[in-house]
């Protein structure tokens, strides 16, 4: 069965320390696709990285990084310096191999990050 | 500018009435997904559409219902038959010409049974 796992249900941090983001996905299919998605307290879910199964490269966007091991089925997110205005709830997501117009939500992450 | 809009963004039902919630998107993506969001519990789809005039259920579809007679416009209908229906409820979308894109997100409507 297909399954996004984020164990951290809640993580606080001080601003300027970094911070990891776990997530385990489980999916029989070879070809898929992989999310991250950030939630602020307004509520609307920002799309941040999409990676496919083929490319393990890492990848860095300003504060932001990602983990991407096929091997342990983790694609993981980190912060670097963090800052007040990460504060906000992340999400990682699996593309359903079944049918590709869905997408498997792990149960996020809730972020504080205090001044 | 484009993009997703979910209304109202709060909204108030008393049980065993219907209510429905509106979405629209000018981003001319032919794909639109309901979710509810319940804390704790990540995001689970009620109800997907490909097309105009075609649509699937979900995992929760249960209790809910929509139409797609435009394909700007996915409104979901929260019934009576839903038991349990306060629920943060999102609406997104997606191009369908390119293979497994990001979707896009409305800022959601907050539902409360009282």
């Amino acid at each position: 069965a297909q399954k996004v796992t984020q164990a951290q249900t809640e993580i606080s941090v001080v601003e300027k320390e970094d911070v990891t983001l776990d997530c385990v996905y489980e999916t029989r299919d070879t070809t898929y696709y992989l999310f991250w998605y950030k939630q602020p307290p307004s509520g609307e879910l920002v799309f941040l990285i999409r990676r496919n199964s083929f490319d393990e490269q890492n990848e860095i966007s300003g504060r932001y990084s990602w983990n991407f091991q096929k091997s342990t089925s983790s694609f993981n997110f980190t912060i670097t310096a963090s800052q007040v205005v990460d504060s906000a709830v992340y999400f990682c997501a699996l593309s359903d191999p079944a049918n590709t117009d869905k997408l498997i939500f792990g149960t996020g992450t809730r972020l504080q990050v205090f001044p | 500018d484009g993009g997703i809009t979910q209304s109202p963004k709060y909204l108030f039902r008393k049980e065993g009435q219907n209510v429905t919630l509106s979405c629209e998107q000018n981003l001319n993506h032919d794909a639109m997904y309901w979710y509810r969001q319940d804390p704790g519990q990540g995001l689970r789809l009620i109800y997907y559409s490909q097309i105009v005039n075609d649509f699937q259920k979900g995992d929760i579809a249960e209790g809910y219902s929509v139409s797609r007679e435009k394909k700007e416009s996915f409104p979901l209908t929260v019934t009576s038959a839903q038991k349990n229906p306060t629920a943060f409820y999102l609406c997104a979308s997606r191009p369908r010409d390119r293979v497994i894109t990001e979707a896009f997100f409305g800022q959601g409507t907050r539902l409360t049974v009282v």
